[in-house]
């Protein structure tokens, strides 16, 4: 398995509503990220997790809450968003740098929209 | 951090025509992939080369890292070539802890039938 799976593939919420983003790879990768794309815009990390802990938060407002309960999955707890916030939203894995090779594996990303 | 620049921001093909893509960078790196966005979002990556020359089928990738630029040549173009390509490098934070991957601003492919 050479994929990284994201669902679901479209969300519509309201401000006041409660969603998580879920991310999921079968590949062994170690090291597991979200990224954030706006249209028309190359993606920005937002953040990454390293053997399972939260290594780089990107100053990303609290209202993104990311989570990672096992090595094989992330999630994006989302709550109490503002329309600015709807974007393409990317999960990315990789292996251990040491590792020949060495590269990034995207997912087909979450198109979000807050209403 | 590391600047990235790609060349051209956008390009229009007929449907055989060859072209290259360049990605300057403005520090030593680590990582550097050439990625293809499709219309849908998906990411999908095309090389991982940060150094040296590969090929893959209608493209092919080069690194001079000495000299900070990487190119994308895509020969032969197919329609459904047409997407944004995106040149992203990393370099390591150091120790065990993993690096940022930072974006180009891409460039837009349209390839004509």
């Amino acid at each position: 398995d050479t994929e990284v799976t994201q669902t679901p593939k479209h969300l519509v919420m309201g401000m006041t509503n409660k969603k998580s983003l879920k991310c999921e790879q079968h590949m062994g990768h170690r090291a597991m990220y979200w990224y954030k794309q706006k249209a028309k815009k190359p993606p920005e990390l937002m953040f990454v997790y390293s053997y399972e802990k939260l290594s780089i938060n990107e100053s990303v407002p609290s209202r993104f809450s990311p989570e990672c309960p096992n090595s094989s999955l992330l999630n994006l707890h989302l709550h109490a968003l503002q329309p600015e916030d709807s974007a393409l939203y990317l999960c990315a894995s990789s292996q251990d740098k040491g590792l020949i090779d060495y590269g990034y594996t995207f997912g087909s990303g979450t198109r979000l929209t807050v209403v | 951090g590391i600047q990235v620049e790609q060349s051209p921001p956008d390009l229009i093909l007929q449907e055989g025509a060859n072209s290259t893509l360049r990605c300057n960078f403005s520090d030593s790196v680590n990582n550097l992939q050439w990625f293809h966005q499709n219309p849908w979002g998906q990411l999908i990556n095309l090389f991982y080369i940060p150094s040296g020359t590969k090929q893959n089928g209608r493209l092919s990738a080069t690194t001079v890292a000495t000299e900070r630029y990487s190119l994308l040549y895509i020969s032969s173009s197919q329609t459904t070539d047409s997407g944004v390509y995106f040149c992203a490098v990393e370099r390591y934070a150091g120790g065990t802890s993993y690096g940022k991957l930072t974006f180009g601003q891409g460039t837009i492919l349209t390839v004509h039938p």
